[in-house]
């Protein structure tokens, strides 16, 4: 069984639409993260969700938001997609701060 | 200048050579990890260190806090090890992983 799932695994959409990226975990985890990889794979972080509490919200912008429904979810939702946020999105979780990270494979988003 | 970095960027070598990523980091830190990002993009983790050394299979991991650096180490190296190894760190003073640039290994057959 695959330990942290993203869905969808491709994206295509035009600009100014809304949209989805769903994240579920099956490890028990209490934390979960997003990250956005940019066009020279840095990974950097958007989100991370401890025990449903958001703990830290990245200058990222408020198109952008993160929705956990219960332990397990962390689900991303973008807003008005805009060109430049074409990138992969990485989902991951983790027992808690500071312990090894498991991450999803990552959904490769374009916006047309 | 970037908190984490890598060396080198991009690293070609045959097939059984043995491979070496060095990992420097200019903050304190409690923990530091060595991620693979496979070419169709998919992110593994393979190590966390708070010291000393670790090893799985061909892949060794040390960590020098003193010195804040460490090294993953690939023996018997083989075309698949090819992909973006990555080092992050978890910062003293916040929750965020401080990620480095990556490392591209090639292993040439």
């Amino acid at each position: 069984d695959t330990a942290v799932s993203q869905t969808p695994k491709y994206l295509v959409t035009q600009m100014g639409n809304d949209k989805s990226i769903k994240c579920e975990q099956n490890l028990g985890h209490d934390t979960m993260y997003w990250y956005k990889q940019d066009s020279k794979k840095f990974l950097k972080i958007m989100f991370s969700y401890n025990n449903k509490e958001l703990i830290i919200n990245e200058t990222v912008p408020n198109r952008f938001s993160p929705k956990s429904p219960d332990k397990a979810h962390l689900n991303l939702h973008i807003n008005s997609l805009e060109l430049g946020d074409s990138a992969v999105y990485f989902c991951a979780s983790s027992r808690g701060f500071r312990t090894e990270a498991f991450f999803g494979q990552g959904t490769r988003l374009t916006v047309v | 200048k970037n908190e984490v970095e890598q060396s080198p960027q991009n690293l070609t070598a045959q097939e059984g050579e043995f491979i070496t990523i060095n990992c420097s980091y200019s903050v304190g830190i409690s923990a530091l990890h060595w991620l693979q990002q496979h070419p169709g993009g998919g992110i593994v983790s393979l190590f966390m260190l708070s010291s000393g050394k670790k090893k799985h299979g061909r892949l060794i991991a040390t960590i020098n806090i003193q010195e804040k650096h460490s090294s993953l180490h690939i023996t018997a190296s083989h075309p698949r090890d090819s992909a973006v190894y990555i080092c992050a760190v978890n910062g003293d003073s916040n929750y965020q992983l401080i990620w480095g640039a990556g490392t591209k290994l090639i292993i040439k057959p």
